[in-house]
C-alpha cells in the first residue's frame, strides 16, 4: 500500500545503545520530517530533510543523527540512547513547501 | 523562537453544539496555516488549511483566518462524540519548517 510506514512501532532498549528508527514512503514525497511528541511539550522537529543527501536540524537534534541517501527513507538513528529520548517518534512528509505534511503511525521507544 | 499558542483544554462541548477552537502565532511574517486532528495513540491527520485572511469551509469544519490579529480559528459545527480529540494547530513562515502548538483537547458530550 501506498503511504508512510514507521518500524518497529515499539521499542525498548537500553541507556547508551543505538537504535534506529526506519521510516519508508513510497509518494516519491521531496520533504521528510522527524518529529518527538512529549506530553507538555507537544510536537517538536528533530530533523527535517528536503530532498536525497540535504538534510537540516530542526529544534531538537542533539543526540539524534540522519541520513536520506534515498529520496524515499528517512532514518532516524540515536547514538547512544538516553532516558530523556522515551517518547514517541513520529516522521511525516510532504510534497512540497508549503504543503500539508502526512504522518507514519508513530513509533514508541522507551529506554530504561 | 516562533511560538503557536493553544490553549490546552480540555475544552467541553454538548454534541450538537459549534465547537471553537483557538490559536495564536507569534511571526508574523506567518504564511500557511494548518489544523490536525489526533486521536489518543494515533498519529495527527490534517482537517484543513488556510492561507489566506477570511473564512475556509469544508463541510462541518471552518478555519477562520486574521492575520493582523496573528490568530487562526477552527469552527466545528454539529459537533459529535466522534470530534473528540487533540487538534493541533501548525503555522509556518517563509522556508522555516512547520511549528506545532501543544494542542487543544476536545470533548464532546453525548
Amino acid at each position: 500500500d501506498a503511504g508512510i510506514t514507521q518500524s518497529p512501532r515499539y521499542k525498548i532498549t537500553e541507556t547508551g545503545r543505538q537504535v534506529t528508527l526506519m521510516c519508508h514512503q513510497t509518494w516519491s514525497h521531496s520533504y521528510m520530517f522527524w518529529y518527538r511528541q512529549d506530553l507538555g511539550h507537544g510536537l517538536r522537529l528533530i530533523y527535517y530533510s528536503a530532498a536525497a543527501d540535504i538534510t537540516d536540524k530542526g529544534e531538537v537534534p542533539d543526540g539524534y543523527v540522519v541520513s536520506r541517501s534515498k529520496t524515499e527513507n528517512f532514518p532516524l538513528t540515536l547514538e547512544s540512547a538516553t532516558r530523556s529520548q522515551t517518547s514517541v517518534y513520529f516522521c511525516a512528509s510532504s510534497d512540497g513547501d508549503p504543503s500539508p505534511l502526512h504522518f507514519g503511525n508513530g513509533t514508541r521507544l522507551t529506554v530504561t | 523562537q516562533k511560538e503557536v499558542e493553544q490553549n490546552s483544554g480540555p475544552l467541553s462541548v454538548p454534541e450538537g453544539a459549534i465547537a471553537s477552537l483557538n490559536c495564536t502565532y507569534s511571526d508574523r511574517g506567518s504564511q500557511s496555516f494548518f489544523w490536525y486532528r489526533q486521536y489518543s495513540g494515533k498519529s495527527p491527520e490534517l482537517i484543513m488549511f488556510i492561507y489566506s485572511n477570511g473564512d475556509k469551509e469544508d463541510g462541518r469544519f471552518t478555519a477562520q483566518l486574521n492575520k493582523a490579529s496573528q490568530y487562526v480559528s477552527l469552527l466545528i459545527r454539529d459537533s459529535q462524540p466522534s470530534d473528540s480529540a487533540t487538534y493541533l494547530c501548525a503555522v509556518k513562515a517563509g522556508n522555516t519548517p512547520l511549528v506545532f502548538g501543544k494542542g487543544t483537547r476536545l470533548s464532546v458530550i453525548a
